[in-house]
């Protein structure tokens, strides 16, 4: 039962302009959603999170977007730069329930100078 | 350095052997998760651990895995008698509280190969 999903696996864009990665849910009790980045060999990193009660959260060249209603969210970034080149996990938390984090599949970005 | 610290970084073990994953979570952490990434997919809850406490244990297998986040010390996650199937990366996460929206800190994991 994959209650957060990623359908790109993967994504490439040219440098400078707008990666627009995207993430939909099944749960509606979620009420926190977060995008984290990867490298390989590397753990998660922490990008930009947004609570359910906003529809926008930015910061710096990231910003996520939330639509309720459809239960999804994305992440855009402008402009995009070679070293944005990872895989992007989107995230998801209940906080009634111990604040595990449930994970889509991820997608592998690409950027190309 | 202060992050979450997770060793060995690559550990190999044959069918039947026991692993042991250690994680030190970021200094003053008392909130420790554990996750398992298998090939081509995302990464899946395992457990949830306070100091001496085990909080959620739902993602966790029924036989074989168990963990344990003593008052001193890492927190450890055990695999007895591995098989092929639990070649992964399992990673740490920490946070300073639980139950909360705080973003959860990553270790760089340990990638375990079952020979």
């Amino acid at each position: 039962d994959q209650q957060v999903k990623q359908n790109s696996p993967s994504l490439s864009v040219q440098e400078g302009r707008i990666s627009i990665l995207n993430c939909d849910y099944t749960n509606s009790m979620f009420d926190y959603f977060l995008w984290y980045k990867k490298y390989p060999a590397e753990g998660p990193t922490f990008l930009i999170s947004i609570s359910s009660i906003k529809d926008k959260n930015e910061d710096g060249r990231f910003t996520v977007f939330l639509n309720k209603s459809a239960k999804h969210l994305s992440l855009h970034i402008v402009p995009s730069q070679p070293g944005d080149s990872a895989v992007y996990f989107c995230a998801a938390i209940w906080s009634g329930n111990t604040g595990k984090l449930i994970f889509g599949q991820g997608t592998t970005l690409q950027v190309k100078p | 350095n202060a992050g979450v610290m997770q060793n060995p970084r690559h550990l190999v073990r044959r069918r039947g052997q026991e692993a042991r994953l250690r994680c030190s979570p970021m200094k003053g952490h008392s909130h420790v998760y554990w996750y398992r990434q298998l090939p081509e997919e995302g990464l899946k809850f395992m457990v949830y651990l306070q100091k001496e406490n085990i909080i959620d244990e739902s993602g966790m297998p029924k036989e074989r895995f168990s963990a344990e986040f003593p008052k001193e010390g890492p927190s450890i996650l055990r695999i007895q008698q591995v098989v092929r199937g639990d070649s992964a990366a399992y990673f740490c996460a920490s946070s300073p509280q639980g139950n909360s929206n705080q973003p959860q800190h990553f270790g760089d994991g340990t990638r375990l190969s079952i020979l």
